[in-house]
């Protein structure tokens, strides 16, 4: 059974600071891994999507990081700034089963303080 | 082009009720997923319908049930409502499995059922 693990939990970092956020897979046999940010009480944004074949994805400040052996992504925030506070979630998809698979991690909540 | 809408945005319903949650599709989407998200949770796949067909389903009773209309919009039906099926729920949609950014869901903004 695939588990997905998002450490830390919680983040606060001061505006314009660089930042990781982590996320690690159990089972490597993955299709995709896609990142996406979640405000409070709203539906999900996706941000990134990466394929099994692929090492990372960029889009303007984001960039996600794949690396299926070691299962681990990172997703890089440049220059935070307080619109970036929100809980990020990376979701797994595995290479059998489809959708009816996909394993979402926790998330972790980052708070950008100005 | 629209975005994932669902409807209602809340809903309170006491135990042994039966509700019916609603979602309309992105233009363009003919696969649309259903997720369950718990407090403090990732959401939680229950099952997906791809062109009016089930196309895989989560670890959910079948009193959680689904339907897709012909122009892709979806219903998600749950009977005898226990207190731990207060959630978020999510529809998603996407253009269906071929590949690549294809694949990319996009989520509606969620219905928040409370059970009482």
């Amino acid at each position: 059974k695939q588990e997905v693990t998002q450490i830390p939990a919680a983040l606060s970092v001061p505006e314009g600071e660089n930042l990781v956020l982590n996320c690690s897979f159990t089972d490597s046999a993955i299709y995709n891994l896609q990142w996406f940010r979640q405000d409070p009480g709203k539906g999900l944004t996706s941000l990134l999507l990466i394929q099994s074949s692929q090492r990372e994805q960029t889009s303007g400040r984001l960039n996600a990081s794949l690396d299926k052996s070691s299962g681990r992504s990172t997703l890089y925030i440049a220059a935070s700034q307080p619109g970036d506070s929100a809980t990020y979630l990376c979701a797994v998809r595995p290479s059998y089963g489809g959708y009816q698979k996909v394993t979402f991690g926790t998330g972790t909540k980052l708070q950008v303080i100005p | 082009e629209t975005g994932v809408t669902q409807s209602p945005t809340h809903l309170i319903k006491t135990r042994g009720q039966q509700v019916t949650l609603r979602c309309s599709s992105q233009s363009g989407h003919n696969t649309v997923s259903w997720y369950q998200q718990a407090l403090g949770q990732g959401p939680q796949f229950i099952f997906q319908y791809y062109r009016e067909e089930e196309n895989g389903r989560g670890n959910f009773p079948p009193r959680f049930s689904g339907l897709q209309f012909p122009n892709y919009s979806s219903e998600l039906n749950v009977n005898a409502l226990e207190l731990d099926d207060s959630a978020l729920y999510l529809c998603a949609s996407s253009l269906g499995g071929t590949g690549g950014v294809a694949d990319t869901q996009y989520f509606g903004p969620g219905t928040r059922l409370t059970v009482l």
